[in-house]
């Protein structure tokens, strides 16, 4: 079974512009979070999406959305692009059958963006 | 506050001798606990989870970790460290609400041959 992917692998943007990132999650997986890694902040949970829905969301801006589309991929976008955005990216997948952390989050390798 | 803490950022250890990476939460009740692995340029792995019941998890790799509820502590261990360990390690509990995870801020480790 594929793992969870992630486009692009990496990214440079400028100030001001706004970037989209794309998830698909492992095959018949449901669920979706997002988390941003900085070396400052380390991993933050941005959201999660289940089933087309955001069920659950973290303590960022409201410039970082994300949506899920009915085959489950996920996009995240990120607009007006600050130099502290830079970072990896990570999604993780799961099947989304089992309430909570009971069920393993699969991560995908990350998308490095770069802010200039 | 809740909080979860790992208290060294780096640590090095020689090839074959054992590991223990500290983890510390404080939360009102006991979450969910997990360890993740992330090496160079990859995403994370799980490598155990610890929800109830026995104490001593065991996971892949030949990790496993202890829960203790008296030290609020859930560390990790390895009897013999291989070169391939070396990687980043975060302890993550689980406090509810959809699928999101705290992430400790990592503890870097470096294998020396």
């Amino acid at each position: 079974k594929a793992g969870v992917t992630q486009t692009p692998r990496y990214l440079i943007k400028t100030r001001g512009q706004q970037v989209t990132l794309s998830c698909s999650p492992i095959s018949g997986h449901r669920s979706v979070s997002w988390y941003q890694q900085t070396p400052g902040q380390g991993l933050q949970f941005l959201f999660e999406y289940f089933s087309e829905t955001q069920r659950n969301k973290g303590n960022f801006p409201g410039r970082f959305s994300g949506r899920q589309f009915s085959n489950s991929r996920s996009e995240m976008n990120v607009s007006t692009l600050e130099l502290g955005d830079s970072a990896l990216y990570l999604c993780a997948s799961s099947s989304g059958i089992l309430a909570g952390a009971q069920e393993t989050q699969y991560f995908g390798p990350g998308t490095r963006l770069l802010v200039l | 506050a809740q909080s979860v803490t790992q208290p060294d950022i780096h640590i090095t250890v020689s090839e074959g001798a054992s590991l223990e990476l500290r983890c510390n939460y404080s939360y009102g009740a006991t979450p969910y606990l997990f360890w993740y692995v992330q090496s160079p340029g990859q995403g994370l792995q799980l490598l155990l989870k610890y929800f109830s019941g026995d104490t001593l998890v065991q996971g892949i790799k030949g990790f496993e970790a202890e829960f203790k509820r008296s030290q609020s502590s859930f560390n990790l261990r390895k009897p013999s460290v291989h070169w391939s360990d070396a990687a980043e390690y975060f302890c993550a509990p689980f406090t509810g609400g959809g699928n999101k995870l705290t992430f400790g801020t990592g503890t870097q480790l470096k294998v020396e041959l």
